[in-house]
């Protein structure tokens, strides 16, 4: 168990519906991350925030949002999906800004998303 | 930019072999080198790490070594067990720049009795 929660594990959505994904970060840690896997794109990095505020954007499209609030929750916000959007989306967290200097990522087990 | 190129998969060994994964990295910085698993339905795990160069990364009988000379951190197993199938990512994050963790496109693993 990584200590990041992601909910839902799974859910099926219709074509230009709206759906949310929520995680919640190992205790203690400040910044959330966002990640896409699917099959033909791999794991693609979404977005990070850092105490509430946005510090890095990949490859997320303008459909999708995210934020993260005070008590350091996060949640994606996907809408008008397509068929493509079906994908593993994950949550990330760690201690400090960056994930970097060998400070570690820590994954949740991730929310399955299918629209049909 | 940054990228991470792993060797195409899938890899099938028997119980008891060698497993090597390559890895090579493009970085402008100095990243910190990682390999993650992900056992199937499961989430990404971290294995090891290496955090510079020439650093040794080890866990579960599985190491890497970070060469800056190669740009390379493979992945290696002395003997692979059957609860060793997965899918395994290797992964940077340039510290220097700041980003985010960037993956490879990950290899699958099976390993057979």
């Amino acid at each position: 168990d990584s200590g990041v929660t992601q909910t839902p594990k799974h859910l099926i959505t219709a074509t230009g519906q709206r759906v949310t994904l929520r995680c919640s970060p190992r205790s203690g840690d400040l910044s959330v991350y966002w990640y896409q896997q699917s099959l033909d794109q791999g794991l693609q990095f979404l977005i990070q925030y850092y105490n509430g505020e946005e510090r890095a954007k990949g490859n997320i499209l303008e459909r999708f949002s995210a934020q993260q609030f005070p008590d350091l929750h996060s949640e994606l916000n996907l809408s008008s999906l397509e068929l493509g959007d079906s994908a593993l989306y994950f949550c990330a967290s760690s201690v400090d800004s960056w994930g970097a200097s060998g400070n570690t990522i820590y994954f949740g087990e991730g929310s399955w998303l299918t629209v049909v | 930019g940054d990228s991470v190129t792993q060797m195409e998969g899938p890899v099938t060994l028997s119980e008891e072999a060698f497993l090597t994964i390559n890895c090579t990295y493009t970085a402008t910085g100095y990243p910190s080198l990682f390999w993650y698993v992900q056992y199937p339905g499961e989430g990404l795990q971290l294995l090891l790490k290496a955090t510079k160069a020439d650093d040794k990364g080890s866990n579960k009988g599985f190491e890497a070594t970070y060469r800056k000379e190669t740009t390379s951190f493979h992945l290696e197993k002395g003997s692979v067990q059957v609860s060793d199938s997965a899918v395994y990512f290797c992964a940077l994050s340039d510290n220097q720049a700041g980003t985010a963790l960037i993956f490879g496109k990950g290899t699958t693993l099976s390993v057979s009795s």
